[in-house]
């Protein structure tokens, strides 16, 4: 089973300020990691997949990179409604149960 | 629009059983593979089930391996999810998942199953 950590598990920043959240697979999983953020109460949301591709509708201060065992999601002026809990999660392994970083919960300082 | 609505969850003691259903919509249902994911209170994700266009392929955490069973009605636009023998820790948001070249691009609302005596 591939791994997926996180960091950091919390991310305290101002609005306008740049976020960097880090993805590491624990074995190489290509390009198949996408990212979703999560507000309280509400489901998942895709951001980015393809490691580097925004989904339909998210705003391109959204952007992800990497390739293989390391990734990054950088939003790079952090707006209010960016602060919620985002997670990584790879596609590469089969069968298709697949596994999810623990989240990194991006909070207002 | 493409949505996904979970019904079946509530109060169930250990050991018991409980059905889910997600009724889908704004999509050809069986074009796609399907899953589950939980998400237990307070905690992250994690993968429960998932299942092949046409049903015939099911796949299932290790966690709920012999307990759980994904299916699925093509001509009822409906997944399905048998839960047998719960445990505390089965305790949970479950929500429904549209996927997409593997990874999930839709998602429920999620319906909430608690467990407990």
């Amino acid at each position: 089973e591939i791994m997926l950590s996180q960091s950091p598990a919390t991310l305290s920043l101002s609005p306008g300020e740049r976020a960097t959240l880090s993805c590491r697979a624990s074995r190489y999983v290509s390009k198949n990691l996408v990212w979703y953020q999560q507000k309280p109460g509400q489901p998942p949301r895709l951001l980015i997949y393809g490691a580097s591709t925004r989904a339909t509708g998210i705003p391109a201060r959204f952007s992800g990179s990497g390739s293989g065992t390391d990734f990054t999601l950088t939003i790079s002026s952090l707006q209010s409604e960016d602060f919620a809990v985002y997670y990584c999660q790879q596609h590469h392994t089969w069968p298709p149960v697949y596994s999810f970083g623990q989240g990194t919960k991006l909070e207002i300082k | 629009e493409v949505q996904l609505l979970e019904s079946g969850g509530g109060l169930v003691q250990p050991g018991g059983s409980l059905r889910l259903s997600c009724a889908a919509s704004g999509f050809t249902f069986g074009s796609y593979a399907m899953s589950w994911v939980r998400q237990a209170p307070g905690k992250g994700l994690e993968w429960v089930s998932s299942i092949s266009v046409d049903g015939d392929d099911t796949y299932d955490a290790d966690s709920v391996k012999g307990r759980f069973t994904i299916s699925r009605d093509n001509s009822k636009n409906t997944l399905y999810l048998q839960m047998d023998s719960l445990r505390d820790d089965d305790t949970a948001v479950y929500y429904c998942a549209k996927r997409f070249s593997g990874y999930i691009d839709y998602w429920g609302q999620g319906t909430l199953v608690t467990v407990s005596s």
